[in-house]
């Protein structure tokens, strides 16, 4: 079975502008999970979508944003980018979240100048 | 919420020796306990994990043990060897049932020495 997949795997932007950030789930699973991991703050859950419904949510502004698509595939978007969103931003898959094993993927690596 | 703490930051053992790490969580209604692997680079990696229910879990040379009085779990890894180098996390879900998210530690960085 093919791993998560995340795309692109590197992004520069600056400040002020938006962006959009994929994730593929393994194949069958539902539950995709997303990561922001910094060195300050660590690895720090930002929301997780089942079935196209986002079911939890972090402690994150609303500049945070996300979606799944009913191939499980899911985006999240961070509009109005601030030098703090410089981080690697993790997804991870799962059968069913919760208690279920999460797999990551390899991240994207977003540096906001 | 949840919160979990994670000892050591850093380890540094010879190669063929023991290392453990320790978190503790403060939600007693947490009942799973995965544990992640990191290498530079890349996205963390499962590596061994236990639900509430169980008291200890191995796999071949790491195990996890859970104190579920206590609020604290363990990872041990036997025999260390240099691939073993990497930073480890370890998490627990914020609370049960299908809708919890994980919450984790600040991570240890491994380093096992040739």
């Amino acid at each position: 079975k093919a791993g998560v997949t995340q795309t692109p795997r590197y992004l520069i932007k600056t400040r002020g502008q938006q962006v959009t950030l994929s994730c593929s789930p393994i194949s069958g699973h539902r539950s995709v999970s997303w990561y922001q991991q910094t060195p300050g703050q660590g690895l720090q859950f930002l929301f997780e979508y089942f079935s196209e419904t986002q079911r939890n949510k972090g402690n994150f502004p609303g500049r945070f944003s996300g979606r799944q698509f009913s191939n499980s595939r899911s985006e999240m978007n961070v509009s109005t980018l601030e030098l703090g969103d410089s981080a690697l931003y993790l997804c991870a898959s799962s059968l069913s979240g919760g208690a279920n094993e999460q797999f990551f993927g390899p991240g994207t690596r977003l540096t906001v100048l | 919420g949840e919160n979990v703490e994670q000892h050591p930051s850093t380890l540094s053992v010879q190669e063929g020796d023991s290392a453990v790490i320790k978190c503790t969580y403060s939600d007693s209604a947490s009942n799973y306990f995965p544990w992640y692997k990191q290498e530079l680079g890349k996205g963390p990696q499962l590596i061994i994990d236990i639900r509430s229910n169980v008291g200890e879990k191995k796999d071949q040379r790491i195990a996890v043990t859970l104190n579920k009085t206590a609020k604290h779990f363990s990872l041990h890894i036997t025999e260390t060897q240099p691939e073993d180098s990497a930073v480890y996390f370890c998490a627990a879900l914020n609370y049960g049932g299908s809708q919890g998210n994980l919450i984790f530690g600040k991570g240890t960085k491994l380093s096992v020495k040739p």
